[in-house]
C-alpha cells in the first residue's frame, strides 16, 4: 500500500499570506492519481485538485497543486478567512479505492 | 445537480447490525463508481469499499473486507453499507462518495453529508 504523509501537521498564518502543503508518498505515483480535499469543520470533505494540478469545478484559482513521483504540494496563495480548514491528500492509483494522507491543518495566526 | 442523501445517526451495541444507506440523484446512477469512507479522529479518513452499480463490481480495503458490505439498490438508486456484528471500534462519521468520473481510478467528487455512528455497550 502507498502511504502518504502530510506536512507540516499545523501552519498558522495570517489572511493574504501564502500556503504550501506538502504530500509525500511511499512509492512513486502517477500524479494523474493524486487528489486535494478541504474539510471545514461539520462539513464533509470537498474536492479541490485531481491529477495533481487540475482545479475541481468552482475551485478559486488561488488554489493550484503541482508536483510528480513523490512529492506533491498544495498552494493556496493569498489565503482568504474562508480558507482556513483541514486539507487531505488522496491517492487513488492503485488497490482502489486508495488511501489519504493524515491531514494539514490550516489555522488563523 | 449531484446530490447523495444519507440516513440519519444511529447509536448500537456491540455485536448488533446495522445498515446505513446513501440515496443518489441528479445523474445516472448505473454509470458511475460509488463508495463509502468512513472518518475517526485516531485514523483520519479511510475508504472503505467501492461498488459500481451497473456492473455490480466491488472493491474493498483489505482490512475491511470482511467486516462490511457494501451494496446497491438500482431501482431506488440507493448505495448501502452493512455490518453484521459492530464493534466499538467501528464507531464512526460515515461518508458515501461518489466519484467524479465514470473510471474507478477516480477520485472522490461529490460527498453526501455524512452519517455518525456509535457503538457502545
Amino acid at each position: 500500500e502507498i502511504m502518504l504523509t502530510q506536512s507540516p501537521g499545523t501552519l498558522s498564518l495570517s489572511p493574504g499570506e501564502s500556503a504550501t502543503l506538502s504530500c509525500r508518498t511511499s512509492q512513486t505515483l502517477s500524479s494523474t492519481f493524486l487528489a486535494w480535499y478541504q474539510q471545514k469543520p461539520g462539513q464533509a470533505p470537498r474536492l479541490l485538485i485531481y491529477a495533481a494540478s487540475t482545479r475541481a469545478t468552482d475551485i478559486p484559482d488561488r488554489f493550484s497543486g503541482s508536483g510528480s513521483g513523490t512529492d506533491f504540494t498544495l498552494t493556496i496563495t493569498r489565503v482568504d478567512p474562508e480558507d482556513f480548514a483541514v486539507y487531505y491528500c488522496h491517492q487513488y492509483g492503485t488497490s482502489p479505492p486508495g488511501n489519504f494522507g493524515q491531514g494539514t491543518r490550516l489555522d488563523i495566526k | 445537480e449531484v446530490q447523495l442523501v444519507q440516513s440519519g445517526a444511529e447509536v448500537k451495541k456491540p455485536g448488533e447490525s446495522l445498515r446505513i444507506s446513501c440515496k443518489a440523484s441528479g445523474y445516472t446512477f448505473v454509470n458511475y463508481w460509488i463508495g463509502w469512507v468512513r472518518q475517526t479522529p485516531g485514523k483520519g479518513l479511510e475508504w472503505l469499499a467501492l461498488i459500481h452499480p451497473g456492473y455490480s463490481d466491488t472493491a474493498y480495503r483489505p482490512s475491511f473486507q470482511g467486516q462490511v458490505t457494501i451494496s446497491v439498490d438500482k431501482s431506488t438508486r440507493t448505495a448501502y453499507l452493512h455490518w453484521n456484528n459492530l464493534k466499538a471500534s467501528d464507531s464512526a462519521i460515515y461518508y458515501c462518495v461518489r466519484h467524479s468520473t465514470t473510471s474507478k481510478w477516480s477520485p472522490g467528487g461529490f460527498w453526501g453529508q455524512g452519517t455518525l455512528v456509535t457503538v457502545s455497550s
